[in-house]
Parts: C-alpha cells; structure tokens; sequence
C-alpha cells in the first residue's frame, strides 16, 4: 500500500544552519505530497504543496520539490531560526485514498541559539 | 476567523467510562476526520466522514465511534472497549475535492486518570 518514509528525529541545528528532512514515499497512481508543521501543544499547519511531478513547493523560506524519478519530496530550508523548532511531517494524498492523507512519523526539529 | 474548534483542549478520563470529544468547523468543509497521534507514530486515521450522515472507518476504528448530523460537527466518542486510550486526539477538514489540504483543530490531550 501507499506510505510515507521520513528520515528519523530529532535534527539538533545551530541557527542559521543548513535544513534537510528526507522525505520518500510510495504510491500507485500520481499523488500530491504535502508537508505539515506541528508547534509543541498545537494541531498540524500545512506548510507547503506540490501537486504534480517537478513542482517545487515553497512557502517561509522553506521549499521541496516532487521528485517521480527518485519519488522524493525532501524539505530544505537555507537557514534556520530558533523559531523553526517543530515537528515536521510529509505526507501524501492518491485518489485512491478517498482524499485521505497518509502520513509519514514526523521529524523533530529543534533550532538551538 | 474560520477554523476549526476542538474542545476540551484536556481531559481525563476514568477506566470504564466513554468520553466524547468535540470538533466544531465554520469552513462550510465537506469532509471531517479524526486522527490518533501518539509519540514516534505520526498520525493514524480513526475514522472520517466526506458528507453528513455518513462516515467510514480508518486504520484504528476499534473502541472508538463517531456522528456527523450536521456538516460542521463531526464528535469522537472514546468508549470503555479502548483499551489505551490516552494519546492527543486531532480533528481535521477539508472540502474533500481536489488536492485541497487538510485543516487541523488544535488537538485534545486524554489521559486515563
């Protein structure tokens, strides 16, 4: 079945720093591919989208773009701020899910000063 | 502001009791969902529901049940048959079409007292 495979946590970086969060997935069909970022105590923000194979996503300085020929949606971001500290989470949505997301574990993130 | 509203933001429970979390939306969305999330599990579909008075199961229905008799409210009960029940319990929405994201309420924490 379709899936969602997230490099696994917690990233500790310095501000600043470089960002890179894995993400792979595994589908039937062309899904969309989204990430989401959860604050401690809060629900999930959709933090960026892409729909179709080559389509970057971007949004806060951060960006991925849909990968078919490696089927990779990896997060980056060029420089990161104390404020970034979240859970990241990948996900993906076929038509065959009924609309439904399937998501990946989620990556923790935490940005020291 | 639309969003989404869930109510209460904790709550506790004793062993062999029901509890019924709330999930209120002004988006005028067609399809609710609930979602388990538990630590290093991402997010697991409970159940979900894409029009009024019909709902389906997800991956871990077992010991939970839902209803949805109007569009904006889509309530969880937790029943005594959920044998581990404490974990942050999020409800999301989204218009069901397309590749519309998903938009999350800010989640309810129940712990077993």
């Amino acid at each position: 079945g379709d899936s969602v495979t997230q490099m696994e946590g917690p990233v500790t970086l310095s501000e600043e720093a470089f960002l890179t969060i894995n993400c792979t997935y595994t589908a039937t069909g062309y899904p969309s591919l989204f990430w989401y970022v959860q604050y401690p105590g809060e629900g999930l923000q959709l933090l960026l989208k892409a729909t179709k194979a080559d389509d970057k996503g971007s949004n806060k300085g951060f960006e991925a773009t849909y990968r078919k020929e490696t089927t990779s949606f990896h997060l980056e971001k060029g420089s990161v701020q104390v404020s970034d500290s979240a859970v990241y989470f990948c996900a993906l949505r076929t038509g065959g899910s009924q609309g439904n997301l399937i998501f990946g574990k989620g990556t923790k993130l935490s940005v020291k000063p | 502001d639309g969003g989404i509203t869930q109510s209460p933001k904790y709550l506790f429970r004793k062993e062999g009791q029901n509890v019924t979390l709330s999930c209120e939306q002004n988006l005028n969305h067609d399809a609710m969902y609930w979602y388990r999330q538990d630590p290093g599990q991402g997010l697991r579909l409970i159940y979900y529901s894409q029009i009024v008075n019909d709902f389906q199961k997800g991956d871990i229905a077992e010991g939970y049940s839902v209803s949805r008799e109007k569009k904006e409210s889509f309530p969880l009960t937790v029943t005594s048959a959920q044998k581990n029940p404490t974990a942050f319990y999020l409800c999301a929405s989204s218009t069901g079409k397309g590749d519309q994201p998903q938009h999350f309420g800010d989640g309810t924490r129940l712990s077993i007292l």
